[in-house]
């Protein structure tokens, strides 16, 4: 079975800090996703990998950055962490090029108080 | 301005009814795909449909592709209560990949 997990599921930080959020998949696939997901807004792309070390903004990337030393792994960090992120965010993963058939992970609630 | 609009966007029925969900664009797309999310998850690919007026069925849910690739619907047909959570059609009409705006269904037992 196709899995993708993500670090947490929940998490509280206070504005200011750094948030790392972590994703993992077992599929061996290149593609790597983050976005987030607020109500009225859709999903919004933020960051996508298609090999290791490569990344590339994607709708709004202002305020995170991303990190993918591995092929499995996918981390989103918020370099200093303010109310407006909080939001639920997702990975995912996806063995075709341009984003097709793409694998979820659970989602992470952030809440920035 | 949403590339791939979805309606209605909140749909409340009873258990056993039939309904119709809408993904239209004025972009034509090489293929769509449907997902379902439900509450405290993420989506769950149902189904990519890939030539224009095509038409999948996944048990009691009808996808169809528009004939000039710029559209999608999902009918389902006697709906349960575990069909309940957030449809989202999704496709890229160039280099980038778009999901749409979403439309949540609740059936109520």
């Amino acid at each position: 079975d196709v899995k993708v997990t993500q670090s947490s599921r929940y998490l509280v930080k206070r504005t200011g800090e750094k948030v790392f959020l972590e994703c993992v998949q077992d599929m061996d696939h290149e593609n790597m996703f983050w976005y987030r997901q607020d109500p009225g807004l859709g999903l919004r792309l933020i960051y996508f990998s298609y090999d290791v070390k490569m990344k590339e903004k994607g709708d709004i990337p202002e305020g995170y950055s991303v990190s993918r030393e591995k092929k499995e792994r996918f981390s989103l960090i918020l370099e200093s962490a303010s109310t407006n992120q909080t939001s639920m965010y997702l990975c995912a993963s996806s063995l075709l090029a341009g984003g097709y058939e793409q694998y979820f992970g659970p989602g992470t609630r952030l809440t920035v108080t | 301005t949403q590339l791939l609009e979805q309606s209605p966007q909140f749909l409340s029925i009873q258990e056993g009814e039939n309904l119709t969900v809408y993904c239209n664009s004025s972009s034509v797309f090489s293929s769509l795909q449907w997902y379902r999310q439900e509450p405290g998850e993420g989506p769950v690919l149902l189904v990519t449909v890939v030539t224009g007026g095509e038409v999948k069925k996944l048990k009691r849910l009808t996808f169809q592709f528009g004939d000039a690739r710029k559209d999608s619907s999902l009918h389902i047909t006697a709906a349960q209560p575990g069909d309940t959570g957030l449809y989202l059609c999704a496709g890229a009409p160039g280099n980038q990949f778009y999901f749409g705006t979403g439309t949540s269904l609740t059936v109520i037992p």
